[in-house]
Parts: structure tokens; sequence; C-alpha cells
């Protein structure tokens, strides 16, 4: 049973151009949503959180975008670099002192 | 602030073997949470230590176990190596009264031949 489902898997784009994850979770429980974003040979790196009582967050390039209703977020990367080229993962947890569960992953590449 | 450190980086063993691996959290983190990667099942939490005692378990056999020492220190242990369990094994530390916040090692990549 996946709880989170992450799309697409892999993704392709142009250097400057604007980079767009999306998940999609099932239980309503969910209230935390982190990105990680993962190099090869590195673990995974928090890169930018939301909790439901915002619908968007943004931090420099990268902003996640928060639809309660529709139990979905995304991640957006602005101006897509080709140091940006990674894995990234969602995931989602409950409140208190819960696992993270994780999206599968989508694999980022930025050409020039 | 030294991140979490793993050790060793690379395993290999051979089925039926037991293995090892530990875990140095953030300084101040007194969580640690295991998890598997791999490329077929992504990211499956293992289990989580707090201040010794586990709290809380994901969905894998007994031959999985872990523990806690109390400098926050983790050790995970794997007997009875088959080779499914080959992937990269990766601990994450969370400092109390962070909302789940988890910062994550290296890994250890096990190779079961």
């Amino acid at each position: 049973q996946q709880q989170v489902k992450q799309s697409p898997q892999s993704l392709i784009v142009q250097k400057g151009g604007i980079s767009i994850i999306n998940c999609a979770y099932e239980n309503t429980a969910f209230d935390y949503f982190p990105w990680y974003q993962q190099f090869p040979g590195k673990g995974p790196a928090l890169l930018i959180a939301i909790r439901p009582d915002v619908s968007e967050k943004k931090e420099g390039r990268f902003t996640i975008s928060f639809n309660k209703s529709a139990k979905q977020f995304s991640l957006h990367i602005m101006d897509s670099q080709p140091g940006d080229s990674a894995t990234y993962f969602c995931a989602a947890s409950m409140s208190g002192n819960t696992p993270l569960v994780f999206g599968k992953g989508t694999r980022l590449s930025v050409i020039a | 602030k030294a991140g979490v450190t793993q050790t060793p980086r690379y395993l290999i063993k051979t089925r039926g073997q037991q293995v090892t691996l530990s875990c140095s959290p953030i300084s101040g983190h007194r969580s640690v949470s295991w998890y598997q990667q791999t490329p077929g099942q992504g990211l499956q939490f293992l289990f989580e230590y707090f201040s010794e005692t586990q709290r809380n378990k994901g969905n894998f056999p007994g031959r999985f176990s872990g523990r806690q020492f109390s400098n926050s220190r983790s050790e995970m242990n794997v007997s009875t190596l088959e080779l499914g369990d080959s992937a990269l094994y990766l601990c994450a530390s969370k400092r109390d009264g962070s909302y789940n916040e988890q910062f994550f090692g290296p890994g250890t990549r096990l190779t079961v031949l």
C-alpha cells in the first residue's frame, strides 16, 4: 500500500526552466510534508517542508504548493540549473513522533 | 556542527552472515531512525530509537534489529543475510521538539553475495 504517490519518475528540464514534481497522499492524518534532494552517493538532504496550515512556502528557487482538499502537494524549482540534477523525494508524516513515508522519487536532469 | 555519520560506508557480505551498521547522530539529537533504500522499493522505514528505547518499528522481519546507546549512537544488525538485503541503509537523526525534521547520513551500502 503506497501512501504517497510521486510523479513523474523522471524529468528532463532545460536550464532556466521550471521543474515541477507532484505528490499525492491518502492519509488525511498526515500533517508534515517535506521534500528531500539526493545526489548519487549521498544521503537525502532536507530541502523544504510545509504544514497544512499554509498553501505555499517558498525558499529561494524552491516552492512547495499544497492543496489540502485534493490531498496533493508539489515542488517547483524555478530557474532550474544543471546543479539541481538529482533525485527528489516527497514525504509525509503524522504529528508526533511518527516515521516519514516517502514517495518513490523523481530523477531530475537539467540540461544546458 | 557535524552531520550524521555512518560507518562503514561500504560492506560486502555473503548470504547467511550477519552485519552490524553504526550511526552517530548530530550532537544533541536523541532520535535516530533507520531506513532501507532500494531501487525497487524506495525508502522504507525500519525503526526509530529515542533515549535507548525503540519508539517505532516498520514492517521488516525480526532479522533486522537495532539498539541505541546512552550517547545516542545507534547500531542496526541484520542476521542471516539474504540477497534481497542488498541496499543502502540510511540513518537519520532528529532534534527533540523539532516537528519531524530528519537529517540523514550518507548511508552504508551493503552488498550481499
